[in-house]
């Protein structure tokens, strides 16, 4: 276990809506990164969040967005959802944004887009 | 985008064999990292190598990096049924940008007991 926890497990929506994915990275860190695991792939990176500022971000459209609380915990938003949005969806903590930090996962969040 | 591509994409093996897993990567690294995943869970993070180490090991892993050739391996030894799952090779290419470690497509890794 990571003690990066992820909520919820499974999510069901439908397409157009929007939907708020929350992580709590795990006890000292300050650096969290979502990405998108499609069925059968890698993770993609979508952003990075770094004491509640964006640090980076992939090839992810505007519709993607996040935060980062105080306590280093964070969200992401989806709005208007498509079909091909639905993935696992990973947040991973690290202890800084240098380089060669290792990433600490929770355990994901699976949308579905019907 | 994804730089690593990890071959063979299954491999399924008995107990007690070792397992091989390659990656290669397009663009120059400042690190490459090993993950793995059971059945669609978190990643957990395995071994790191930087791009001026060649080899490594920890525990029953041995990861290998050919910069010139832009690949890495990773062995298992002495493999366990509790090793079966999907294998992700990740770099970080050190040559800013705004991503972050990306990730390859993955290994599945089969051991039969």
């Amino acid at each position: 276990e990571t003690g990066v926890t992820q909520s919820p497990t499974h999510l069901i929506k439908t397409r157009g809506q929007q939907v708020t994915l929350r992580c709590s990275s795990q006890s000292g860190h300050n650096t969290v990164s979502w990405y998108q695991q499609a069925l059968g792939q890698g993770p993609q990176f979508i952003f990075q969040y770094y004491r509640e500022e964006e640090n980076g971000r992939g090839n992810f459209p505007p519709r993607f967005s996040g935060l980062q609380f105080p306590n280093y915990s964070s969200e992401l938003n989806v709005n208007a959802l498509e079909l091909d949005d639905s993935a696992l969806y990973l947040c991973a903590s690290s202890s800084s944004v240098l380089r060669g930090e290792k990433l600490f996962f929770g355990s994901g969040t699976q949308l579905s887009v019907l | 985008s994804q730089q690593g591509e990890e071959d063979p994409q299954a491999l399924s093996i008995q107990e007690g064999e070792n397992a091989t897993m390659n990656c290669s990567y397009k663009t120059s690294i400042n690190n490459l990292q090993w993950y793995r995943q059971n059945s669609g869970r978190g990643l957990v993070h395995l071994i790191l190598i930087r791009s001026n180490e060649r080899e490594k090991h920890s525990g029953r892993l041995r990861v290998t990096l050919d910069t010139s050739k832009k690949s890495s391996s990773l062995l298992i030894t002495a493999s366990r049924a509790a090793d079966t799952a999907s294998y992700f090779c990740a770099t970080d290419k050190g040559t800013g940008g705004s991503e972050k470690l990306v990730f390859g497509k993955g290994m599945k890794l089969t051991v039969n007991p």
